[in-house]
């Protein structure tokens, strides 16, 4: 049952530093979504996917690149770190609508990173 | 204006009774659903619970429910009989439209449970 999986757990960066957040997810999910959590703050969405080789931007995409070439498989790429970008990063799943269920999101368990 | 509207930073409520968590939105969108999610404090998200827009009836799950004043615009989230466990952060979300992957959330209130 590992559902949501997020690789690290933490990570501190350098301003200017590049790096990849991974998100892997073995629920055969169409969509996933990357989200950021600030201090006190709820989540927003930086991009979505709704299948391998589509992805979109959502509400805070500036600095951020994913790619999805794989359904399970939905990397965010950090790159030229600022200060700005220390926040909890939350990936999510969902299957294609299912009613009974209504239109629930799976998450990781997120990453805390900080760029100092 | 804020889409989502949590007015309540903190709650403390004593185990055992009953807890009403407020939310009220905003959206001229005919068609949203609504959502609450639970984040302890080992961080991660939790769902609770779905409300469509067109649904007619209060969405409930376990001790969870959701009151839903579509003219108020409210969606408000009842616990009932707290535990322990129900300590942590609960975020009030919406989607609006079809199709529109976008979740937007609320900035959340922390409930802690009394024993």
């Amino acid at each position: 049952n590992a559902g949501v999986t997020q690789t690290p757990k933490f990570r501190i960066l350098k301003i200017g530093q590049s790096m990849t957040l991974q998100c892997t997810q073995d629920m055969n999910h169409n969509y996933m979504y990357w989200y950021r959590q600030d201090p006190g703050m709820g989540l927003k969405l930086i991009y979505y996917s709704v299948g391998a080789g589509i992805t979109d931007k959502g509400e805070v995409p500036n600095g951020y690149n994913v790619s999805r070439s794989t359904t399970e498989d939905f990397p965010l790429r950090l790159e030229l770190a600022a200060p700005s970008q220390t926040s909890v990063y939350f990936c999510a799943s969902r299957p294609i609508i299912n009613r009974e269920r209504g239109e629930k999101l799976f998450f990781g368990s997120g990453t805390q990173l900080s760029v100092l | 204006a804020q889409k989502i509207t949590q007015t309540q930073p903190g709650m403390f409520v004593q185990e055992k009774e009953a807890v009403t968590l407020d939310c009220t939105y905003d959206t001229s969108d005919p068609s949203y659903g609504l959502f609450w999610y639970k984040q302890p404090s080992s961080g991660e998200m939790i769902f609770l619970i779905y409300q469509g827009s067109y649904d007619q009836q209060n969405a409930t799950e376990g001790r969870y429910s959701l009151n839903f004043q579509k003219a108020r615009k409210s969606a408000n989230l009842v616990i009932s009989a707290s535990q322990l466990g129900d300590s942590a952060m609960y975020f009030c979300a919406m989607r609006e439209g079809f199709g529109n992957e976008k979740l937007t959330f609320g900035t959340g209130t922390r409930l802690t449970i009394i024993p």
